[in-house]
């Protein structure tokens, strides 16, 4: 099983700020990387697909970069509706994706 | 527009059984693979099972093989996930998730379904 590892757990940023969430495979998993946005009481929402593409309606703030086994999610100049928990996922090996532990954004 | 609308969670004792359905509507439902996601109280996401686009191929996670079976209705537009011998361990939010058809990540998912197991 491929293991992903976020880091860190949890980062307070302040609006405005920029955060940058890291995300390693345990072995490669090519560009077959997406993040995931989810807030609390609902469903993840797609961010990133191919490592580095937006999804559809995805402000231009998130962008995400990285292959092979280290992948990073930027978000720029955080709004109020950024702080929630992301998750990155291998898809590399479908139908076993293998997600990250998450990372909590959260308000400083 | 995509949706995706999940029923049947509930609270189950341990050893019992439960269905879940997944009612997906605003895309072709036959040409799409589809999943079960899970996510425990404070916890993470899970993958649990898969199920290829005719229904011809089934994947699970080692934990649920042999107690979980996902099936489809592709006339109903329907997905299913037949849950037995249930363990608090299975205690969750069961998400379906839609599978993009040619690079397999998740763009649509329902907004989830609570399965509790406990006496």
């Amino acid at each position: 099983e491929i293991v992903m590892t976020q880091s860190p757990v949890t980062m307070s940023v302040s609006p405005g700020e920029r955060a940058t969430l890291s995300c390693r495979a345990s072995e490669s998993v090519s560009s077959n990387l997406a993040w995931y946005q989810q807030k609390p009481g609902q469903a993840p929402r797609l961010l990133i697909f191919a490592a580095s593409t937006r999804a559809t309606g995805i402000p231009s703030r998130f962008s995400g970069s990285g292959s092979g086994t280290e992948f990073t999610l930027t978000i720029n100049s955080l709004q109020s509706e950024d702080f929630a928990v992301y998750y990155c996922q291998q898809y590399n090996n479908w139908p076993r994706g293998t997600f990250g532990q998450g990372t909590k954004v959260e308000i400083k | 527009e995509v949706q995706l609308l999940e029923s049947g969670g509930g609270l189950v004792q341990p050893g019992g059984s439960l269905g879940l359905s997944c009612a997906a509507s605003g895309f072709t439902f036959s040409v799409y693979a589809l999943s079960w996601v899970r996510q425990a109280p404070g916890k993470g996401l899970e993958w649990v099972s898969s199920i290829t686009a005719s229904g011809g191929r089934t994947y699970y996670t080692d934990s649920v093989k042999g107690r979980f079976t996902i099936s489809r209705d592709n006339s109903k537009n329907t997905l299913y996930l037949q849950m037995n011998s249930l363990r608090a361990e299975d205690t969750a939010v069961y998400f379906c998730a839609k599978v993009q058809r040619v690079e397999a990540y998740f763009d649509y998912w329902g907004q989830g379904t609570l399965v509790t197991v406990s006496s």
